[in-house]
């Protein structure tokens, strides 16, 4: 299958600071991306999807100022968690998605976030 | 609201045994199924997909569709300890910009 990567894989800091997460396609380009957050024991959920060379669309909830994203080329979408705090460590995970068909989407490792 | 329905488990099965694990879902303009597993701590791997009503193969695992009873449905053959992880069917409707809804999850547990 495709490989999707992220960087980084674990990230602490401290309340107040912004973090960001890369998702890199590695062999294939996606022009869509998409963005989740899973915490322990519950299903992964979507936040936004991200649209290379356009805004992200985010779903209800979600503080688009808060996490904001960027989709500047073919290969990689970033998400900035700006001023963290503890209720917002979680796990999150990026997907990219190979148009067609059946329209797969190919999940990276993820990034465990932890805000003291 | 469109949803995706799992039994949460654990559905536990004796090495070497088939696991089956099942899914409903709500939209009916759902158009691709997938499963993905997921171990814990880690993202979700895609297991396989199916679009058609009927079966679909792929080595131990088989994906059975029937889109009038809005079920899809995984088989795991010959169950490994190595199978256990938590298995997330997912539910793709072109209505919704090819967002997938996920389940909850069912959490498999294959006993040696």
């Amino acid at each position: 299958g495709a490989v999707v990567s992220q960087h980084p894989s674990r990230v602490i800091c401290k309340s107040g600071t912004s973090v960001k997460i890369e998702c890199r396609s590695l062999d294939f380009q996606a022009t869509t991306m998409f963005w989740y957050r899973q915490f322990p024991k519950q299903s992964l959920m979507l936040m936004a999807t991200s649209n290379e060379g356009s805004k992200a669309t985010y779903e209800q909830g979600v503080e688009k100022d808060k996490f904001l994203i960027n989709h500047a080329s073919l290969t990689l979408s970033t998400l900035t968690v700006t001023s963290a705090h503890p209720e917002d460590s979680s796990f999150y995970i990026c997907s990219a998605l190979i148009a067609g068909a059946y329209n797969e989407q190919f999940f990276g490792p993820g990034t465990r976030l932890t805000v003291l | 609201q469109k949803e995706v329905e799992q039994n949460s488990g654990p559905l536990s099965v004796p090495e070497g045994a088939i696991a089956s694990l099942n899914c409903t879902y709500s939209d009916r303009g759902s158009q691709s199924f997938f499963w993905y597993r997921q171990y814990s701590g880690k993202s979700p791997e895609l297991i396989m997909f199916i679009y058609s009503n009927g079966d679909k193969e792929d080595g131990r695992f088989t994906a059975q569709l029937n889109k009038a009873s809005q079920y899809v449905s995984l088989l795991i053959r010959d169950s490994q300890p190595s199978d256990s992880a938590t298995y997330l069917c997912a539910v793709l409707s072109m209505e919704y910009g090819n967002k997938l809804v996920f389940g909850a999850g069912t959490i498999l547990r294959v006993k040696s």
